[in-house]
């Protein structure tokens, strides 16, 4: 069974940093690439950022750009999204997902780590 | 950027009932379009990937069509575990995910 499980959320305060990470398990996770999505409070679904399965290629909102970095380690089977500069808006709950190109594409989800982002 | 508008909000129907949630895009994403399910507190689970191919797993009273800019969710006939909420997401340039759709049972 795939399992997606994320973990490293918590409160923070403005302009500080936090260190998400997402435990995969169930499947080969260096064949896939994998995605970082959050849900503010009271708002829809938004995509944060994208990483191919060997590191190769990486994507970014332009919320994120230059303040989040995503990254992976194959060998642990774990997905990273260091979260600096973080403002209020980034509070949210933010999930992992599986897939992101062809019949993959965000085939499975983590049931999410919280950030709130508040002094 | 492409937008996603997905209607209704809000859904209240009855067990038995055909239910539809519709997508719209800003522009043509040549069906490149996915249908999640998420219920409170749980993960979200895929549905339906590219329009309408049912994921493995899923009920055969889900089903998607569309083409171009519209795109719809079908529930053939309502089930109280199906009370949920329903987005859709746009994979055709970037990733766009519509706002939801409650559906609850009347």
């Amino acid at each position: 069974e795939v399992q997606l499980v994320e973990s490293g959320g918590g409160l923070v305060q403005p302009g500080r940093s936090l260190k998400l990470s997402c435990l995969a398990s169930g499947f080969t996770f260096s064949n896939y690439g994998m995605n970082w999505i959050r849900q503010a409070p009271g708002k829809g679904l938004e995509w944060v950022a994208s990483i191919s399965s060997s590191s190769s290629y990486i994507y970014y909102a332009d919320t994120v750009k230059g303040r989040f970095t995503i990254s992976r380690d194959n060998a642990k089977n774990t997905l990273y999204l260091q979260m600096t500069s973080l403002r209020s808006e980034d509070t949210a709950l933010y999930y992992c997902a599986r897939g992101y190109s062809g019949y993959y594409v965000m085939d499975a989800w983590g049931q999410g780590a919280s950030v709130t982002v508040s002094s | 950027d492409i937008q996603m508008t997905q209607s209704p909000s809000f859904l209240s129907a009855t067990v038995g009932d055909r239910v539809t949630i519709n997508c719209k895009a800003s522009q043509n994403i040549n069906k490149y379009l996915n249908w999640y399910q998420q219920k409170l507190g749980e993960a979200p689970k895929r549905l339906i990937y590219n329009t309408n191919s049912l994921q493995t797993g899923i009920p055969s009273r889900f089903s998607g069509s569309g083409s171009g800019t519209d795109y719809t969710l079908t529930i053939s006939s309502l089930q109280p575990e199906d009370v949920a909420t329903y987005f859709c997401l746009q994979h055709n340039s970037g990733y766009t995910f519509g706002a939801g759709t409650k559906l609850e049972l009347k």
